[in-house]
């Protein structure tokens, strides 16, 4: 089983729709939960960071983390064609030092439809 | 602000031809810096890693090496270029102390082996 499971999609939705994106993990040892969105042929930013259960929102932007069932999602309300990109969950893990190694989702494409 | 910048945006190389690709930061001091590479449907793969200058550590055995000549520059290169060697090369940043879990990445390299 790969440590970060997600959906590669394509997810494609009218505008103004509530999205729903979603990773699965396997490692107990993951404590904090990213969200980073990359524009097709342009780096990843982040765009959301919790590291509790339950709700962070952020704008438009809500992270959910249930630690019991090792599941996270991302909530997109009033969807926007701006927010077409590909959708990354990341999990980091110290690994000794200063240093941190992160574990990437595969990443969902999201298409927002005008 | 910090800045990351990555040279060049693309290139195309024939196989068995060296590479160079720079990566530098700005507005941070001792940051850790890595390279990922990102081929579709692999999603992002860890290659270097680096927590100070002349310090690297490979993630995986391949065609490539790293080298940190100056604390802010991170250099990705390869003798002789294989056909399995495109994809997207991102460079990626975090702060060296705590709360170094946030990596942040720079607009790419696209790299396309003939």
């Amino acid at each position: 089983q790969k440590e970060v499971e997600q959906d590669p999609g394509p997810l494609s939705v009218p505008e103004g729709a509530i999205v729903s994106l979603n990773c699965t993990y396997s490692n107990s040892a993951f404590q904090y939960f990213m969200w980073y969105r990359q524009y097709s042929r342009k780096g990843p930013e982040l765009l959301m960071y919790t590291y509790s259960s339950g709700n962070k929102e952020d704008g438009r932007f809500t992270a959910q983390v249930d630690k019991s069932s090792k599941y996270i999602s991302l909530f997109i309300r009033d969807s926007q064609p701006s927010d077409s990109a590909t959708y990354l969950c990341a999990m980091p893990t110290y690994s000794g030092g200063s240093n941190y190694k992160l574990t990437f989702g595969k990443g969902t494409l999201l298409t927002v439809n005008p | 602000s910090q800045t990351i910048h990555q040279w060049p945006a693309t290139l195309v190389q024939p196989v068995g031809s060296p590479l160079s690709l720079e990566c530098t930061v700005e507005g941070t001091s001792n940051p850790n810096l890595y390279w990922y590479r990102q081929a579709a449907g692999r999603g992002l793969q860890l290659l270097f890693y680096s927590v100070g200058i002349g310090q690297i550590s490979s993630e995986v055995p391949q065609n490539l090496s790293a080298s940190r000549p100056q604390d802010r520059q991170f250099i990705l290169s390869s003798k002789k270029l294989l056909l399995s060697d495109s994809g997207f090369y991102l460079c990626a940043w975090s702060l060296g102390l705590a709360g170094g879990e946030t990596q942040y990445f720079g607009p790419g390299t696209r790299l396309l082996v003939l």
